[in-house]
């Protein structure tokens, strides 16, 4: 049983170029979230899809852009790339079919983008 | 973003001392997580507290959820050399929507050096 897969593991960008990272969820799960790791820093929410919709987006400005597929894999666009970028991108997976509120997050082992 | 303060940063131990961090935040959760995190890896969910005053065991492993519901701690007892990594305290609070809600807010972590 896979559990969460992101791709690429590494990704090296220039500043104002684009990116797009890619997740697939645990087997079962239909939820998928992003978070941004800095470097030294905790996780940050950037946003959560469901049902190829996006439920709710933490504080990152509209640069940052994703998309959930029918399969329930999910895409991060960041757009503009800036030098602050640079984090470990981290993709969690769920379940919303039972909604007990007790839902538990498992993450990816991340991408990591440079950005130079 | 707002973050939870967790302390200590970092702390080295010997071999089979015990361990005690904590979390405090200035607003209330409803559910305190905490997640174990090694390099290259994403977090691993440890212990998931959901009311307030909750004791829970995970092996050598037990976490509190405080009364006020705004603080919580970690407590690792007669700790390895297998235990090194950082450790991540996150809160949740219930959604307003029905749904779940998936944006947890993560301390900015303890770094635990054991010394065999």
């Amino acid at each position: 049983d896979a559990g969460v897969t992101q791709s690429p593991t590494h990704l090296i960008k220039t500043r104002g170029q684009q990116v797009t990272l890619r997740c697939s969820p645990k087997s079962g799960h239909d939820t998928v979230s992003w978070y941004q790791q800095a470097l030294g820093q905790g996780p940050q929410f950037i946003f959560q899809y469901y049902e190829e919709e996006e439920r709710q987006r933490g504080n990152f400005p509209d640069r940052f852009s994703g998309h959930q597929f029918p399969n329930y894999s999910s895409e991060l666009n960041v757009n503009a790339l800036l030098l602050g970028d640079s984090a470990l991108y981290l993709c969690a997976s769920s379940s919303e079919k039972v909604r007990t509120g007790r839902e538990k997050l498992f993450f990816g082992s991340g991408t990591q983008l440079s950005v130079l | 973003g707002q973050q939870l303060n967790q302390s200590p940063q970092s702390m080295f131990i010997q071999e089979g001392e015990d361990v005690s961090m904590n979390c405090t935040s200035s607003s209330i959760f409803n559910t305190w997580l905490w997640y174990k995190q090694e390099p290259g890896e994403g977090p691993v969910l440890l212990i998931a507290l959901y009311k307030a005053g909750e004791l829970t065991s995970n092996g050598r492993l037990t976490a509190q959820f405080g009364i006020t519901r705004k603080d919580s701690f970690l407590n690792i007892s007669a700790s390895i050399p297998s235990d090194v990594g950082i450790y991540f305290c996150a809160g949740r609070r219930d959604s307003n929507s029905g749904g779940s809600n998936y944006k947890l807010t993560f301390g900015k972590g303890t770094l635990l050096t054991v010394n065999p």
